[in-house]
């Protein structure tokens, strides 16, 4: 079953901040996020592991609750490059399979 | 630089034909997906492998077969394409099976079925 992620979709204004949530009805072995312009590939955000860690990169940092399988994106002073689609993949204990999200659309205005 | 490629980024074929899809890895990793992407339903999983000649279902493997007799080729297997498998193909792969690694993608195929 696929993770749930919410907003579907959301639009900022340049600086503005913005959550995107994704949450699974399995316990979760690790937390991938993703992001895809348009026409492309999806990219490698980060990881989170098992372990209930944070993590940053630049302005977009993520968490991960194990016990409440959940995890969310966070995008603090949004840039125009920062808009496209944002997936979560999740890996559940000792299945090796990722599940992906259906998607939020996150489109950023100058 | 890492690569991922796919073997055709467009493709049109007729109901009822074989569609065979490759996937190349320069990476040298062990694992190597396939995914679905529709609108609104993200990507689905069809089928991965951890090791030559090995694969596992995903989600919707149903009229869909894979092949990995090297390690740095997946192949996507339509063995009877049906309209409704018009969407677009992603191939990615991994280091190793673990949820430590991410997965690299390539370009994707978009596949479709007349």
């Amino acid at each position: 079953q696929q993770p749930v992620q919410s907003p579907q979709a959301v639009i900022l204004r340049e600086g503005e901040d913005a959550v995107i949530n994704c949450s699974s009805s399995k316990a979760l072995y690790s937390v991938h996020w993703y992001r895809q312009k348009h026409g492309e590939a999806p990219v490698f955000l980060m990881i989170l592991l098992k372990g209930g860690e944070q993590k940053g990169h630049d302005k977009i940092s993520a968490s991960f609750n194990e016990k409440k399988q959940q995890s969310s994106l966070y995008l603090t002073a949004s840039q125009l490059s920062y808009s496209g689609t944002y997936f979560c993949g999740t890996e559940t204990s000792g299945t090796y399979k990722y599940i992906f999200g259906t998607g939020t659309r996150l489109k950023v205005l100058a | 630089d890492v690569k991922v490629t796919q073997s055709s980024r467009y493709l049109v074929k007729r109901t009822g034909e074989k569609v065979f899809l490759e996937c190349v890895q320069d990476m040298d990793h062990e694992n190597m997906f396939w995914y679905r992407q529709d609108p609104g339903l993200g990507l689905r999983l069809i089928y991965f492998s951890y090791d030559v000649k090995m694969k596992e279902k995903g989600d919707i493997p149903e009229g869909y077969s894979v092949s990995r007799e090297k390690k740095e080729r997946f192949s996507l297997i339509l063995e009877s394409a049906s309209t409704n498998q018009t969407s677009m193909y992603l191939c990615a792969s991994s280091q190793t099976a673990s949820g430590s690694n991410e997965q690299f993608f390539g370009p994707g195929t978009r596949l479709t079925v007349l």
